[in-house]
């Protein structure tokens, strides 16, 4: 069965803090994403890895970074974190070529 | 840039009904589309793909088919189930590379009223 685990699930941060979302993968698959998830916005991606050692860039990535020192993990940065950022984060995995993507269960982000 | 629009943000049925939820895309070149469902309280899952123009992707009773000419991939199911509520998202992604990047719509919520 597939599996990618985040954690934390639930963080509360306060402005200006660094906050490290985690995210595990035992399908060995070599991309791995950042989703956030708010209202009236569906799924959008904030950065992405083709394998270990790479990051990309995705659609909303101003004030985050992510880090993949593994094909097993990748994380997602926020160095200074902002209101803003108030959010549900989800990982996933995904083969090269299929579209198929495999989500975590999510990371609850509140910024004060 | 890309983008996916789903027409509808809530959709509320009773069960045996008939559910169609629109989704239209935009997109340079040939891409192909998703559809993923998310349930109370978990991730989004695969529910399946189309990446040729009159294919039609199908699972547990969904189906949809890829309309180059409307660019459209519209989710359909003959009757709904109290348990087919969730949130329904319609996605699309490079055809030469579709693991590489999706671009997800803004969702639809379904409620289905037993």
């Amino acid at each position: 069965e597939a599996a990618v685990t985040q954690s934390p699930r639930n963080k509360v941060a306060v402005t200006g803090g660094k906050v490290t979302l985690s995210c595990n993968q035992t399908n060995n698959h070599n991309n791995m994403y950042w989703y956030r998830q708010d209202t009236g916005h569906g799924l959008r991606l904030i950065h992405y890895s083709y394998g270990a050692g790479s990051t990309e860039k995705g659609d909303i990535p101003d004030g985050y970074k992510a880090s993949r020192p593994s094909q097993e993990n990748f994380s997602l940065i926020l160095e200074l974190a902002t209101p803003s950022q108030t959010s549900v984060y989800f990982c996933a995995s995904g083969a090269t070529n299929t579209g198929q993507l495999y989500f975590g269960e999510g990371s609850k982000l509140t910024v004060l | 840039g890309d983008s996916v629009t789903q027409t509808e943000g809530q959709v509320a049925l009773s069960e045996e009904d008939f559910l169609t939820i629109h989704c239209n895309y935009s997109a340079s070149g040939y891409p192909a589309l998703f559809w993923y469902v998310q349930y109370p309280g978990e991730g989004p899952q695969f529910l399946f793909r189309a990446s040729r123009d009159k294919e039609k992707g199908s699972s547990r009773g969904f189906e949809a088919t890829y309309d180059k000419g409307t660019t459209s991939f519209h989710l359909r199911k003959a009757s709904v189930q109290e348990s087919d509520s969730a949130v329904y998202y319609c996605a699309l992604g490079d055809r030469n590379n579709a693991g590489a990047k999706l671009t997800f719509g803004g969702g639809t919520r379904l409620t289905v009223r037993p």
